[in-house]
């Protein structure tokens, strides 16, 4: 079975340019979830959907963060304008509406110079 | 909500020997769970616990749930070099989870 897709796997970019990630969940997975994970801040909750919409954004870190959902089979989180101190490893992960455990994809590796 | 500590941050063990990870809470926590990410990887979960005093094995890996429920540790017996990453824990209800800092295991031949 395919795992969470993720892609691109690596982007790198100039600071001001506007950034979008995807995200493909566990085919019915009906929770999605996006992390970001840096060394000084370990792996945080940016923001969760359940059956498409959004039920959590408190993580997202401020407005030129901004998440989708437009169907059970695709996400986008997009950066606009990206910053610095926005490089990280994105995650994006899916569970099924059952058990608690979370599925991983393999990340996103953003760099913004 | 709830949150984690966890430590050590960091160890370092020769091949073949013991290595546990330790993760506390201030406050009871409704379950536990572990994640395995393995350098340059996406963390992977390894197992579940919801019962005070709770005790699961995975071959070598033997993982506990406190009696109050305020803390659980991870012990791998024997560490190979395939044991190297870094291990969170991670709490929460529902579908919102909270991460642990994470022990970043290092195994040296």
């Amino acid at each position: 079975d395919a795992g969470v897709i993720q892609s691109p796997r690596h982007e790198v970019t100039e600071m001001g340019q506007e950034v979008t990630l995807r995200c493909k969940p566990i085919s019915g997975h009906n929770s999605l979830f996006w992390y970001r994970q840096t060394m000084m801040r370990g792996l945080e909750l940016l923001i969760y959907f359940n059956n498409n919409v959004p039920i959590d954004d408190s993580g997202m870190p401020e407005d030129r963060f901004s998440a989708k959902m437009p169907n059970a089979s695709f996400s986008t989180l997009k950066i606009q304008p990206s910053e610095p101190r926005d490089s990280a490893v994105y995650f994006c992960a899916s569970r099924t509406g059952g058990p608690d455990t979370q599925y991983f994809g393999p990340g996103t590796r953003l760099t913004v110079l | 909500g709830q949150q984690v500590m966890q430590i050590p941050q960091y160890q370092h063990v020769q091949e073949g020997e013991d290595f546990t990870t330790y993760c506390n809470s201030s406050t009871t926590l409704s379950n536990i769970q572990w994640y395995k990410q393995r350098p340059g990887g996406h963390p992977v979960f390894l197992i579940q616990l919801v019962k005070s005093g709770e005790v699961k094995k995975q071959k070598r890996l033997t993982f506990q749930f406190g009696e109050a429920k305020k803390n659980s540790s991870l012990h791998i017996t024997a560490t190979q070099t395939t044991d190297v990453g870094t291990y969170f824990c991670a709490t929460g209800g529902g579908n919102k989870l909270t991460f642990g800092t994470g022990t970043q295991l290092k195994v040296e031949l």
